[in-house]
């Protein structure tokens, strides 16, 4: 089955910097990826996510690159603020709709 | 606003207890839940796929007689913790597939589950 290695597992950075995270996966059938934002005792909520035919996707401050022949992901947040804190997921699956499997989660902390 | 109802949103019961989580789909109708556990500190770790009018589908290690699954309707699951120990306390979540919809799975709000 799949599986999804996510780093660093905690980052802590400065209001204003950037801050990467990544992920690799293991099914090179795997065709959809979504970043997921879970604060503290909430759901996770997805923030952005990428299909297998591109290979990066911006949205304001945050942005997802995909190089399918390395299968490793990206997700890139600009300009940090304090309420961006939280813990993100990686996810992959073959289907849009199909199971998802889970990163082990990176927690951000973003210093004011 | 949410599209995916889970209830209760907090369990405390003691050791022994089965304990029911209930999962709807609010807006739409999903032949497809999936049941998640999350330990403190760690990822979404899936136990269970909830077909609409069939079997659910166990992940390996997940006991199907420890965890009962059932999809009776287009818009509820239900998973029921039987006997539960206190090594079963964990946060639960629940999602929903939307095929029609801008997002694959929809999440409800999870239950906190505390076996005393």
């Amino acid at each position: 089955g799949e599986n999804v290695e996510q780093h660093p597992s905690t980052l802590s950075v400065q209001e204003g910097d950037s801050a990467v995270i990544k992920c690799t996966y293991s099914d090179s059938a795997s065709n959809y990826f979504p970043w997921y934002k879970q604060e503290l005792g909430k759901r996770p909520q997805l923030i952005i996510d990428i299909r297998s035919n591109v290979g990066e996707k911006k949205d304001q401050r945050i942005a997802v690159t995909l190089n399918k022949t390395a299968k490793h992901f990206s997700l890139h947040i600009t300009e940090t603020q304090p309420e961006d804190s939280a813990v993100y997921f990686c996810a992959a699956s073959r289907r849009g709709y199909s199971t998802l499997t889970f990163g082990k989660g990176t927690m951000l902390l973003v210093s004011p | 606003g949410a599209v995916v109802s889970q209830h209760p949103s907090r369990v405390i019961c003691k050791s022994g207890t089965s304990v029911k989580i209930e999962c709807r789909s609010l807006d739409f109708q999903a032949t497809t839940m999936f049941w998640y556990r999350q330990f403190p500190k760690q990822s979404l770790m899936l136990m269970a796929t909830s077909n609409e009018g069939s079997k659910a589908t166990y992940e390996q290690g997940v006991e199907k007689d420890k965890f009962l699954i059932n999809h009776a309707s287009l818009t509820l699951s239900t998973l029921t913790v039987t006997s539960a120990h206190p090594e079963d306390s964990s946060f639960y979540i629940c999602s929903a597939r939307d095929p029609t919809g801008s997002q694959p799975q929809h999440f409800g709000d999870g239950t906190r589950l505390s076996i005393l």
